[in-house]
């Protein structure tokens, strides 16, 4: 069966500091693959979205980036981290098929401080 | 822009009450239609969706939706709540030629009371 492993679950980090948070998925290959910030009153939020290894779809702009250096993995970045950053991040992934349903990790909180 | 709006943010009902969340959305071609459902401490799961055909769909736990098309609406209902449908709710959006990226609306928060 297919698992997605996502993390560090919680994460406290400075102002200025670097950013990275890894997602993989396990027992499926080319996955369409996710990260949505989930916040209070606001829904969840696409902010990056791959199809394949090295293609990534930028959603929003902001302060992050994300990288699909292999099938399974998906890390979203930042170099400078701001305290905006600050949020619940979801990965998710999906079969490459139009309508198949998302199926998210456990999500990481991220302080900035 | 583009959007999913659902307008009841918090919802409180007594157990066996009727329930129907409001989803609205705002793209003007055709879409495909979902709801998601956080229940408190797991993953968000998928409820239900539509691609096409009869715009009544059923889901899981007894939740059906109906969609709208002349009020680009996709509203959530069930009959008779239960203290387990406690949870966040969340209607998404795929729009056409949108490959599989869905847009979230921004959650109802609904609470059932004993």
């Amino acid at each position: 069966s297919q698992t997605i492993h996502q993390w560090p679950a919680t994460l406290v980090q400075p102002v200025g500091s670097p950013l990275s948070l890894e997602c993989t998925v396990e027992g499926t290959s080319n996955p369409n693959l996710y990260w949505y910030r989930q916040a209070a009153g606001r829904g969840l939020q696409l902010l990056f979205y791959s199809v394949g290894i090295g293609q990534i779809s930028s959603e929003v702009p902001q302060n992050l980036s994300a990288s699909r250096p292999q099938d399974r993995q998906f890390i979203l970045s930042s170099k400078k981290l701001l305290l905006s950053d600050s949020g619940f991040y979801l990965c998710a992934w999906s079969v490459p098929q139009l309508g198949s349903p998302l199926h998210f990790g456990n999500g990481t909180r991220l302080t900035v401080t | 822009a583009q959007s999913v709006s659902q307008h009841n943010h918090h919802v409180i009902l007594s157990e066996a009450a009727s329930l129907e969340l409001g989803c609205n959305y705002s793209y003007g071609g055709t879409v495909n239609l979902f709801w998601y459902v956080q229940y408190p401490g797991q993953h968000l799961q998928l409820l239900l969706k539509y691609f096409s055909g009869d715009p009544l769909v059923k889901g899981i736990k007894g939740f059906e939706a109906e969609f709208i098309k002349s009020k680009f609406s996709f509203n959530l209902r069930k009959p008779s709540v239960q203290w387990s449908d406690t949870a966040e709710y969340f209607c998404a959006v795929i729009p056409t030629g949108g490959g599989n990226k869905l847009t979230f609306g921004t959650g109802t928060q609904l609470k059932v009371e004993l």
